[in-house]
């Protein structure tokens, strides 16, 4: 298994640009979800879904949007980036009988 | 408003000496504690969890203590080893559910050989 994966591992974006961060896992994991986090800080929810088609917000949703089509995949899309989306992203996935969430690499974005 | 705080940004240790690494939330509705290790440029890699109803949880070298009266955990490393390098990070969840973790900031330990 490759577990979490993630692309791309570096981002840099224009301010206004669009894009897509890809996550996927193999592991049959029904719930996913996408976390940030800025230095010196812990991770922090953006989003999560609990399973295919069902999606909601964490603790700092805005400017970002999910979609869940496939138990497999879980994109994270910037509308419109801003500098203080600069971070580093995360997504996890978790087992429905388990508590642990396992975690990508992450990617890292810079925005200008 | 930090629901989950480390306390210690740091913790330097020689090796094979015990690492205490703490952690102390505010919400009562958490019932579930985790903690998290992290490399620098990898994703964390989760280690040891305790559930609300116990006080104690042990796997090999580590063991996870949770004193509810005074909401606070501890992660403890006996003995540490210098690959046990790593950031510390302790989460928590509640009834939102197990997606909605809440993180610390995390603790960074050195084990010095």
């Amino acid at each position: 298994n490759a577990g979490v994966t993630q692309t791309p591992k570096f981002q840099v974006l224009k301010t206004g640009q669009s894009m897509t961060l890809q996550c996927a896992q193999d592991m049959n994991h029904e719930y996913m979800s996408w976390y940030r986090q800025d230095p010196g800080m812990g991770l922090r929810l953006i989003h999560y879904s609990v399973g295919a088609g069902i999606t909601d917000q964490g603790e700092v949703p805005n400017g970002y949007n999910v979609s869940r089509s496939t138990t497999e995949d879980f994109p994270l899309r910037l509308l419109s980036a801003a500098p203080s989306q600069t971070s580093v992203y995360f997504c996890a996935s978790r087992q429905g009988s388990r508590n642990e969430q396992f975690f990508g690499p992450g990617t890292r974005l810079t925005v200008l | 408003d930090q629901q989950v705080k480390q306390n210690s940004p740091s913790l330097s240790v020689q090796e094979g000496r015990i690492s205490i690494l703490n952690c102390d939330y505010t919400n009562s509705m958490f019932d579930y504690f985790l903690w998290y290790k992290k490399y620098p440029a990898e994703g964390p890699t989760f280690l040891i969890s305790i559930s609300s109803i116990k006080d104690k949880n042990e796997d090999g070298r580590f063991t996870v203590f949770l004193n509810k009266s005074a909401k606070h955990l501890s992660l403890h490393i006996v003995p540490s080893q210098p690959g046990d390098s790593a950031v510390y990070f302790c989460a928590a969840s509640g009834q939102g559910g197990s997606e909605k973790l809440v993180f610390g900031k995390g603790t960074k330990l050195t084990v010095n050989p």
